[in-house]
């Protein structure tokens, strides 16, 4: 199938500071790449919707102001999260849908960012 | 072996912001630093990151990546006085400071 690279792995930041998370298609290109964020023992929650190009679209609840969404090529898309703070310590998890081996609709999943905001 | 690379000189306008960018490859990591250093003086401390993140001052911003070894200072609203050499300044496993040639930073009016 194919391949949704996610970085970091794994964060540990100060509050108050900013976290750049980036998520790579690497053998296809994304139209569409979907955030979520995951709690402990809670289902994945989808964040926002980011289309190559075009603005993301947030679910209700989400900051847009916080959770600032790139998606400036096929390949690539980025979540930063501004001024985090211990609340924001989560799994965020990205997964991508695009043409080729994605055109029937199938979602191929990141290998999530645990991050830890201290 | 253990290297440093950022760029030995960079030009950029009063007012203006600028980035300098540095790619280090060290045996263990214990953080960075970015240092300044005027020609003739000691090098004086701006930052030290050791975690995933951008950290905002209130003119100068630091950017750290470990999993990429890739570290920036994001300088803003420059001054002539900020005319000076940056250093980048990974920590090795042994907290030992690898010092490289730094970016030699020139701003004109």
């Amino acid at each position: 199938g194919a391949v949704v690279s996610q970085h970091p792995s794994w964060v540990i930041c100060k509050s108050g500071t900013s976290v750049k998370i980036e998520c790579r298609s690497l053998d296809f290109q994304a139209t569409t790449m979907f955030w979520y964020r995951q709690f402990p023992k809670q289902s994945l929650m989808l964040m926002a919707t980011s289309n190559e190009g075009s603005k993301a679209t947030y679910e209700q609840g989400v900051e847009k102001d916080k959770f600032l969404i790139n998606h400036a090529s096929l390949t690539l898309s980025t979540l930063t999260v501004t001024s985090a703070h211990p609340e924001d310590s989560s799994f965020y998890i990205c997964s991508a849908r695009g043409g080729g081996l994605g055109e029937s609709g199938e979602l191929f999943f990141g290998e999530g960012s645990r991050l830890t905001v201290l | 072996g253990q290297n440093i690379d950022q760029p030995t000189e960079m030009t950029a306008t009063e007012g203006a912001i600028v980035q300098i960018n540095c790619t280090y490859q060290t045996s263990g990591f214990n953080g960075l630093f970015w240092y300044q250093q005027h020609a003739g003086e000691a090098p004086t401390f701006l930052s030290y990151n050791v975690l995933d993140c951008l950290e905002e001052k209130v003119r100068f911003s630091s950017f750290l990546s470990r999993y990429k070894g890739y570290s920036y200072i994001l300088l803003k609203e420059l001054q002539m006085k900020d005319s000076a050499s940056y250093l980048c300044v990974p920590m090795d496993s042994n907290y030992q400071l690898i010092w490289g040639a730094g970016t030699k930073l020139i701003i004109k009016p």
